[in-house]
């Protein structure tokens, strides 16, 4: 069974920080993996999906890397800024699942003024 | 484009009631839809796969008779949360699929339920 872990649980940084949140999972054999935000209360914004066949995607300030063989991804987040705080989501299809996605356990973000 | 809504987005229902939340892709066809719950500071957890025209696929431990999910059209799917009980009380958050090797996955904006 797929588990995918996020570390840290809850980040808190002065604005202007270039930070990495990091997100690893279990069974490797994923064709893809997508970072998500959440807003208090709020639905999810996808970010970022990543391929299999890619190392990594950027968007705008963000950049996400996956290591299949490792198990990991990481999510840079450049000059952050205040209104990056959320929470962070990383997601990888389920093992012989289809399309569905086992979500991880979240980065909670707060960019402090 | 490749919005997804959801109604309400709120809604206090009394227990023993029923209660019904629509999940809509606004501007493409969804050939799948994904039910989710969401506990205060944890993660999403699948409830069901929602297929156009087929029987919902619920996940391990998701009772199928409680949580009724219709997916009558390619941009409509519904779910019924039946005889609500308090510990029904959660943010639900649909998502839309495209299709046709489209695997990213939209998000609708959720819906709180709160049972008294």
């Amino acid at each position: 069974k797929q588990e995918v872990t996020q570390i840290p649980a809850a980040l808190s940084v002065p604005e202007g920080e270039n930070l990495v949140l990091n997100c690893s999972f279990t069974d490797s054999a994923i064709y893809n993996l997508q970072w998500f935000r959440q807003d208090p209360g709020k639905g999810l914004t996808s970010l970022l999906l990543i391929q299999s066949s890619q190392r990594e995607q950027t968007s705008g300030r963000l950049n996400a890397s996956l290591d299949k063989s490792s198990g990991r991804s990481t999510l840079y987040i450049a000059a952050s800024q205040p209104g990056d705080s959320a929470t962070y989501l990383c997601a990888v299809p389920v093992t012989g699942g289809g399309n569905k996605l086992t979500f991880g356990t979240g980065t909670q973000l707060k960019v402090e003024l | 484009g490749a919005v997804v809504s959801q109604h309400p987005s709120w809604v206090i229902c009394k227990s023993g009631t029923s209660v019904k939340i629509e999940c809509r892709s606004l501007d493409f066809q969804a050939t799948t839809m994904f039910w989710y719950r969401q506990f205060p500071k944890q993660s999403l957890m699948l409830m069901a796969t929602s297929n156009e025209g087929s029987k919902a696929t619920y996940e391990q431990g998701v009772e199928k008779d409680k949580f009724l999910i219709n997916h009558a059209s390619l941009t409509l799917s519904t779910l019924t949360v039946t005889s609500a009980h308090p510990e029904d009380s959660s943010f639900y958050i649909c998502s839309a699929r495209q299709g046709k090797g489209r695997y990213e996955q939209y998000f609708g904006p959720g819906t709180r339920l709160t049972v008294t």
